[in-house]
C-alpha cells in the first residue's frame, strides 16, 4: 500500500475553474510538503504545513493540514493554465521524504 | 551554481551497460536524495544520504543500483548491467538539513535503455 494516496489522479479544467486535490494517509505526520512540477523540470515547494488544522493561502492556492495531521488538501480558485502540472504532496518517513504519486492538472484555456 | 545540478541531462545507454548518473548539490546541504520518476508517475524514493551517517539505502530497487557520495558533497549513482524497466527520469534533491526542510530538485536526467 502507498504511504501517500493523492486524488484525482488527472484533471482536466477550463481556465476560472475552481479545483481541489487531496492527499491522504492512514499515517500521522509532523509535517507535509506540496510540490509543484512541471514538464522537463524537478518539483518545486510551494508549502509545508506543520500544525493539525493549519491553513495557508499562496495567491489563489489555499493548502489545508488536516486536524488529525493524516491528510491535507490543496485548493486552487480560478486556475490559470499557467497551474499545469503535476502536484505532489511529500511527508518524512524515518529521516528522508515519501512523496505521493501526484495529481496531473491541466488548465486549458 | 547556485542550483541543484545532474548530468548528463539525456542518456541513452545499450541494455547490459553500466551507467553513472552525477548530481552536484547545493553548496552547504547536508541531505541529498535520489528519485526514479517513469513516464506519467510520482517520485520513487532510492537512496538518501544525510551528512557522515550510513545512508538509508532502502529504496533500492535491485543489487544493480548503487551510489556514493563522496566529500559530503557529489554524488554518484550508478546502475549496472541496464535494463529496459530502468528507463525512467532519474532526478536528485538536497536540502540543508534534511528531512521537513525544503528539498531543492535538479532537472534530472533521463534515461533511456534501448
Amino acid at each position: 500500500t502507498q504511504l501517500l494516496e493523492q486524488s484525482p489522479q488527472f484533471l482536466s479544467i477550463q481556465e476560472g475553474e475552481n479545483l481541489t486535490v487531496y492527499c491522504n494517509s492512514s499515517s500521522v505526520f509532523s509535517s507535509l510538503q506540496w510540490y509543484r512540477q512541471e514538464p522537463g523540470e524537478g518539483p518545486v515547494l510551494l508549502v509545508t504545513v506543520v500544525t493539525g488544522g493549519e491553513v495557508k493561502k499562496l495567491k489563489r492556492l489555499t493548502f489545508q493540514f488536516g486536524d488529525a495531521r493524516k491528510d491535507s488538501s490543496l485548493h486552487i480558485t480560478a486556475a490559470q493554465p499557467g497551474d499545469t502540472g503535476l502536484y505532489l504532496c511529500a511527508v518524512p518517513k524515518g529521516n528522508d521524504m515519501r512523496f505521493g504519486a501526484g495529481t496531473r492538472l491541466t488548465v486549458k484555456p | 551554481g547556485a542550483g541543484v545540478s545532474q548530468s548528463p541531462s539525456n542518456k541513452v545507454t545499450e541494455k547490459g551497460k553500466d551507467v553513472e548518473l552525477r548530481c552536484d548539490p547545493i553548496s552547504g546541504h547536508t541531505a541529498l536524495y535520489w528519485y526514479r520518476q517513469s513516464l506519467g508517475q510520482g517520485l520513487e524514493f532510492l537512496i538518501y544520504f544525510q551528512g557522515n551517517s550510513a545512508p538509508d539505502k532502502s529504496g533500492l530497487p535491485s543489487d544493480r543500483f548503487s551510489a556514493e557520495r563522496t566529500g559530503g558533497s557529489v554524488s554518484t549513482l550508478t546502475i549496472q548491467r541496464t535494463q529496459q524497466e530502468d528507463s525512467a527520469v532519474y532526478l536528485c534533491a538536497s536540502s540543508l538539513w534534511g528531512v521537513g526542510t525544503e528539498a531543492f530538485f535538479g532537472q534530472g536526467t533521463r534515461l533511456t535503455v534501448v
